[in-house]
Formats: structure tokens, C-alpha cells, sequence
């Protein structure tokens, strides 16, 4: 019950189009979706989050998309940019004090 | 502002040796994660704290051993290291398990 499934593995996207990668999760008890941004040798950074009370959640070109009934949440990269190209992990845990559990992550490369 | 440090940045071991890696962050973060993350692979719990005296297994301990006796250190110990160790360790902390996780910049360790 502490999964978290990420998809797609990897994603190929062209400059300007969107890059959307998926997520689902079996804990009902998860009330925490944050989304991490890492880049080549660095450690991984938060992007963006949302808790459930709200079903998106919007920050500059990036949107959580979050489907409570589905239990699916998914992160829009709008008008996706090379410097986007990066390595992308949800993520899910409780506010009563669960760990942080990880997706397995998805490559994004934007090509110019 | 250090955030989460975390020493050496590299190392190579030998089969068989033991190793101690650093990790210390100046937020008062209650929460503090080890994970590893093998070449374009996701990222897996070692072990992690809710608060100092206090740890727990995540989904891959055998083979490390923990122990938080402060707030801010949490070091992680390989005990007679094997090739499969070979990976990239990064600690992470948190105020609690709900949110943001700032992570260090990652230890590179190779075992040969």
C-alpha cells in the first residue's frame, strides 16, 4: 500500500510541446503529492506539490493534475523548454507522519 | 544557509571494507532519509528518522546500519562493502513527512 507508479519510464518531447507524466498510488491515507526535479549529478529539488483538497494546482508552466477518486495524479509541462530536460519523481506521503515513497522516476528529454 | 551536507562527495572502496557516510543539515528538520539510486534507476529508502534516537528501515537496509543521536546528524554506516553498494547516496531531511525534503548533493561511492 505504499506504492507509488510512475509513468511513463522515459518521455521524448519536441520544444514548445507538453510533457505529462503519470502517477497512481493504492494508500488512501496519502494526503501529500509532491513532484521532484533532478538534473544530472545534483540531488533531486521540489517543483511543485498539491494536497487533495484541491484537484490542481498550477505554478508558472508546471501543473499537478490530482484525481482523488482514481487515485491518480499527474504533473503538465506546458510549453516544455531543452532546460526542462530532467529526471522527475512523484512522490506521496501522509500528514500524520509517514516517510516520503517515491515513484521509480521519468527521463525527460526536450529537443530544440 | 547549508541546507543538508553531506561528505565525501566521492569514494572507492575495497571489497570488504567498511565506510562511514556523513550527512548533517542545519534546519531542525525532524525528518532525515537515506536512499540510493543506481545509474538511471529511481531512488530507494535505506533507512530513515522521524526525530533524533529514532530510526526505521526503508526498502533496501541489509547491509547499512544507521543511528541518529542528534537532530542534525544522521550518518549512514556500510559495514564490509560489496560491488553491489556501488551507487550514488543521497540524504534528505524535512520538518515533517509531509513537507518539502531538501536533499544534499549526493555521496558517489564505487566498490571494487
Amino acid at each position: 500500500q505504499q506504492q507509488v507508479k510512475q509513468s511513463p519510464q522515459s518521455l521524448i518531447v519536441q520544444k514548445g510541446g507538453i510533457s505529462i507524466i503519470n502517477c497512481a498510488y493504492e494508500n488512501t491515507a496519502f494526503d501529500y503529492f509532491p513532484w521532484y526535479q533532478q538534473f544530472p549529478g545534483k540531488g533531486p529539488a521540489l517543483l511543485i506539490a498539491i494536497r487533495p483538497d484541491v484537484s490542481e494546482k498550477k505554478e508558472g508552466r508546471f501543473t499537478i493534475s490530482f484525481n482523488k477518486s482514481a487515485k491518480q495524479f499527474s504533473l503538465h509541462i506546458m510549453d516544455s523548454q531543452p532546460g526542462d530536460s530532467a529526471t522527475y519523481f512523484c512522490a506521496a506521503s501522509t500528514s500524520s507522519g509517514s516517510r516520503l515513497t517515491f515513484g521509480e522516476g521519468t527521463q525527460l528529454t526536450v529537443n530544440p | 544557509n547549508a541546507g543538508v551536507t553531506q561528505t565525501p562527495k566521492f569514494r572507492i572502496l575495497k571489497i570488504g571494507q567498511s565506510m562511514t557516510l556523513q550527512c548533517t543539515q542545519d534546519m531542525n528538520h525532524n525528518y532525515m532519509y537515506w536512499y540510493r539510486q543506481d545509474p538511471g534507476m529511481g531512488l530507494k529508502l535505506i533507512y530513515y528518522s522521524v526525530g533524533a534516537g529514532i530510526t526505521d528501515k526503508g526498502e533496501v537496509p541489509n547491509g547499512y546500519n544507521v543511528s541518529r543521536s542528534t537532530t542534525e546528524d544522521f550518518p549512514l554506516r556500510l559495514e564490509l562493502a560489496a560491488p553491489s553498494q556501488t551507487s550514488v547516496y543521497f540524504c534528505a531531511s524535512s520538518l515533517t513527512g509531509d513537507t518539502e525534503a531538501f536533499f544534499g548533493q549526493g555521496t558517489r561511492l564505487t566498490v571494487v
